[in-house]
């Protein structure tokens, strides 16, 4: 079946460093992405989002790059700060009525 | 998001009774989702509902699951005869719009709450 997958379970990172994390997608037809963060015990927060008619959108301290050819979708955080710890999913839209989420990516960040 | 209330955060229930799980959306949203978490594990999709409407319940398993969101008060996500592998986190969202169509779709998830059977 159709799914979202992350390259990477774990990953960490020193305090002020850039931090990449990647997902690929196999549905062609998602047309829609969400990458969400979530902290212990919370709900999933949303950080970004990216359609398919774009390949790059910016937010603050956040990119989202979108790579339709291959069917990847990488988050990339600037600065990574102490707070940036969490774990983080992305989450593709097909067929309007839910999101479809990847396993997740812990990111710990080292002081 | 805090927008969205979901109560309680935590419950226990014995094996064979009853989990009714209680969220309220963001003011001014119409559009209800259900996820369930395992551990270590995404969410998993469950059901959309709008105001007395059950859009898409492809994610809910066939018995014991069932879920509404009427004209007045939270939307309800009901287990009923709980096993232990019901145990998990269960997320409501919300969104103004359908997800994914137009702008600022994205959906504003609640604190779960987070059933224990035993």
């Amino acid at each position: 079946g159709e799914s979202v997958g992350l390259h990477l379970p774990t990953l960490s990172v020193q305090e002020g460093d850039n931090s990449i994390i990647n997902c690929a997608y196999s549905n062609s037809a998602s047309d829609y992405f969400i990458w969400y963060k979530q902290e212990s015990g919370k709900g999933p927060q949303f950080i970004i989002d990216i359609r398919s008619n774009m390949d790059k959108r910016q937010g603050q301290r956040v990119t989202v790059l979108l790579n339709k050819t291959v069917k990847h979708l990488s988050l990339q955080i600037a600065a990574t700060q102490p707070g940036d710890s969490a774990v983080y999913f992305c989450a593709e839209n097909n067929a309007g009525n839910m999101l479809t989420f990847g396993g997740g990516t812990r990111l710990m960040v080292k002081p | 998001n805090a927008g969205v209330m979901q109560n309680p955060r935590h419950l226990v229930r014995r094996r064979g009774q009853e989990a009714r799980l209680r969220c309220s959306p963001m003011k001014g949203h119409s559009h209800v989702y259900w996820y369930r978490q395992l551990p270590e594990e995404g969410l998993k999709f469950m059901v959309y509902l709008q105001k007395e409407n059950i859009i898409d319940e492809s994610g809910m398993p066939k018995e014991r699951f069932s879920a509404e969101f009427p004209k007045e008060g939270p939307s309800i996500l009901r287990i009923q005869q709980v096993v232990r592998g019901d145990s998990a986190a269960y997320f409501c969202a919300s969104s103004p719009i359908q997800q994914g169509q137009g702008q600022n779709t994205e959906a504003f998830f609640g604190q779960g709450t987070r059933l224990t059977v035993v």
